[in-house]
């Protein structure tokens, strides 16, 4: 089974306009660690939002929320008032503390594309 | 956070040859790591590198063909041997910073073309 499954390859926000990156995860490990990583066309990986598999609160980092439901297992990325910016690839991710070591499995993206 | 640099940005090199990509952060670090992330493809981890000990590999990497060498908590080369165009890639290293979160942070990357 895929550890990290991203099930949208493509999406369309308009400017100003809040959207939702989907991801869900597979681990039996009880501590984890979920992570969203933006890869503009430039292909730098820009680190965004991080959630503890023990955190009681949703992670937020300015327009960048995390909608964390354990028991669905899944960790959304929320991006609220979109710029055109941010159109990139962007990339869900697990870190197991058991199984994986410090090794953090990636899904395999969503292209998120901004228009005015 | 680290700061992260990568030799060189990109480079086309011909099929055969080797080609090694240097890492350097601006501070000191136990574990880095480099990932290959192919065309249209998400990022794999082709091994962890701490100082002072071989490489460790992931399933379907190999040394002789992805040596690396990690001389200091600063700085590490990955070398992509006997290069052949299935090696196009993007190469980015990244390291994790101790913390709460043990976030990884990631390096430009290096865009390889091999011809």
């Amino acid at each position: 089974a895929q550890k990290i499954t991203q099930t949208q390859p493509g999406m369309f926000v308009q400017e100003k306009e809040a959207v939702t990156l989907d991801c869900t995860y597979d681990t039996s490990d009880p501590s984890y660690g979920l992570f969203w990583y933006k890869q503009p066309s430039s292909g730098e990986m820009i680190f965004l939002i991080y959630q503890g598999s023990y955190d009681q609160q949703n992670a937020t980092e300015g327009r960048y929320s995390l909608n964390f439901q354990k028991a669905r297992k899944s960790a959304n990325l929320v991006i609220s008032a979109s710029q055109l910016g941010d159109s990139a690839m962007y990339f869900c991710a697990m870190r197991e503390e058991k199984g994986g070591g410090n090794k953090l499995t990636f899904g395999t993206g969503t292209q998120l594309k901004v228009e005015l | 956070s680290a700061v992260i640099s990568q030799k060189p940005s990109r480079d086309i090199c011909q099929r055969g040859t080797s080609l090694t990509i240097q890492c350097q952060v601006d501070s000191q670090v136990t574990m880095m790591f480099w990932y290959r992330q192919q065309p249209g493809q998400s990022l794999t981890l082709i091994a962890t590198a701490n100082q002072g000990s071989e490489a460790t590999y992931e399933s379907g990497f190999v040394i002789d063909k992805f040596p690396i060498s990690r001389p200091n908590l600063t700085f590490s080369t990955l070398t992509v041997s006997n290069m052949s165009p299935e090696d196009s890639s993007i190469y980015l290293c990244s390291v994790e910073t101790q913390g709460t979160t043990d976030t990884q942070y990631f390096g430009p990357g290096t865009r390889l073309t091999v011809l």
